[in-house]
């Protein structure tokens, strides 16, 4: 079956602008994270989703992100007033596991630069 | 700061000689998991060990945990250059962690 989905793959955007990044989870899957990757650098966690339950916005840097999502598919990870240190992937996990996390599956990323 | 943390930093090799990539952690987990990127993008799962196990295998890996020194390694035999990638250790916390916490990576190179 298809795998974790993400668009767009690459995004280019003036500072100060917002953007929207999407991410299609695997189907069944209940979970869903997003992470930001900058380059050279390990994955840092941004917001995690679990069923109905309230998100995770721990990892969220600033009140400029944001994320919603529709029940158990589509999330959109909403990144406002763009800074140039914004600039980074940003990669969506998905997992079947709900309590303690086993394997997540990750989409491609979504490059964003801020210009 | 990491949770994780990989060694070393990078790696080349040849292929066919084997690689070996630690990884260290600072607090209880409930399992660790090894992933590898490649291109800077999507990651891919290889492997999980849980806290209450010493040692994995899945075709040409091998991991292994020492709870007690907060650390584990990823093996790897006989290698290719198609295994050429970034690899990624990531822990659980024991207290209902809802996210991995990823090191910051080994980037093996391996050459024909």
């Amino acid at each position: 079956g298809a795998g974790v989905s993400q668009s767009p793959s690459n995004k280019v955007t003036e500072k100060g602008k917002d953007v929207e990044l999407r991410c299609d989870p695997i189907s069944g899957h209940t979970a869903l994270y997003w992470y930001r990757q900058r380059l050279g650098q390990g994955l840092e966690f941004l917001i995690y989703f679990q069923g109905n339950s309230a998100p995770d916005k721990s990892g969220l840097p600033s009140d400029r992100f944001s994320a919603e999502r529709t029940g158990e598919s589509v999330s959109t990870l909403t990144i406002q007033r763009t800074q140039q240190e914004d600039s980074a992937v940003y990669l969506c996990a998905s997992s079947l596991m709900s309590g303690v996390i086993g394997e997540q599956y990750f989409g491609p990323g979504t490059r964003l630069t801020v210009t | 700061s990491q949770q994780g943390e990989e060694d070393p930093q990078a790696l080349s090799i040849q292929e066919g000689e084997n690689a070996t990539m630690n990884c260290s952690y600072k607090t209880s987990i409930n399992n660790l998991q090894w992933y590898r990127q490649n291109s800077g993008r999507g990651l891919v799962h290889l492997i999980l060990i849980r806290s209450n196990e010493r040692e994995k295998h899945s075709g040409r890996l091998r991991v292994t945990l020492d709870t007690s020194k907060k650390s584990s390694s990823l093996l790897i035999t006989a290698s290719r250059a198609a295994d050429t990638a970034s690899y990624f250790c990531a822990t659980v916390l024991n207290q209902a962690g809802t996210a991995l916490i990823f090191g910051k990576g080994t980037t093996l190179s391996v050459s024909s």
